[in-house]
């Protein structure tokens, strides 16, 4: 049974810094991963998609990375903003088109 | 295109009534999923199908949950004789085969 675990569960920083969230994944079987964000209260919003054969994506200031191998990904984040503060999810896919959660990071960017 | 479609997006239920949530898959996906989010916690994954056929329930409790995708209309997820505990946002997605999920903006369930 694929199990999806993200650290930090809570990360505050201050507004510019760069910042990188973690996501690891007991099963490698995987044929893709993705990245979601959601704000309070709202739906999730996808930001990247890493297809099991691509090693990362990038999207603006995002960059997330996959080595599935060892059952990991990052999401780095360059330069935060207030606006970047949100809970963001990592989600892997799985054999059965399935697709399971990890319990996400809540990231707070203070001005 | 409009995307995975929710309704409703607020849903209040008495103790004991029916609960039913319902989902529009995006235009050319098959697969549907329903996830069940409670309050500061993490999305979890509820069922998967596919058109008139359940893939995978092993995250559905045993009794008063039940789903469905026909073959036409959306998908639906019904929940009978509900209880406080079910007050959480239940969540919709949709894809084609291994291209990442889209998600609607999901149903809010309170039951008073």
């Amino acid at each position: 049974k694929q199990e999806v675990t993200q650290i930090p569960a809570a990360l505050s920083v201050p507004e510019g810094e760069n910042l990188v969230l973690n996501c690891s994944f007991t099963d490698s079987a995987i044929y893709n991963l993705q990245w979601f964000r959601q704000d309070p209260g709202k739906g999730l919003t996808s930001l990247l998609l890493i297809q099991s054969s691509q090693r990362e994506q990038t999207s603006g200031r995002l960059n997330a990375s996959l080595d599935k191998s060892s059952g990991r990904s990052t999401l780095y984040i360059a330069a935060s903003q207030p606006g970047d503060s949100a809970t963001y999810l990592c989600a892997v896919s799985g054999n059965n088109n399935d697709m399971r959660f990890g319990a996400g990071t809540r990231l707070t960017v203070k001005p | 295109n409009a995307g995975v479609m929710q309704n409703p997006r607020h849903l209040v239920r008495r103790r004991g009534q029916e609960a039913r949530l319902r989902c529009s898959p995006m235009k050319g996906h098959s697969h549907v999923y329903w996830y069940r989010q409670l309050p500061e916690e993490g999305l979890k994954f509820m069922v998967y199908l596919q058109k008139e056929n359940i893939i995978d329930e092993s995250g559905m409790p045993k009794e008063r949950f039940s789903a469905e995708f026909p073959k036409e209309g959306p998908s639906i997820l019904r929940i009978q004789q509900v209880v406080r505990g079910d007050s959480a946002a239940y969540f919709c997605a949709s894809s084609g085969n291994h291209y990442g999920y889209t998600f609607g903006s999901g149903t809010r369930l309170t039951v008073v």
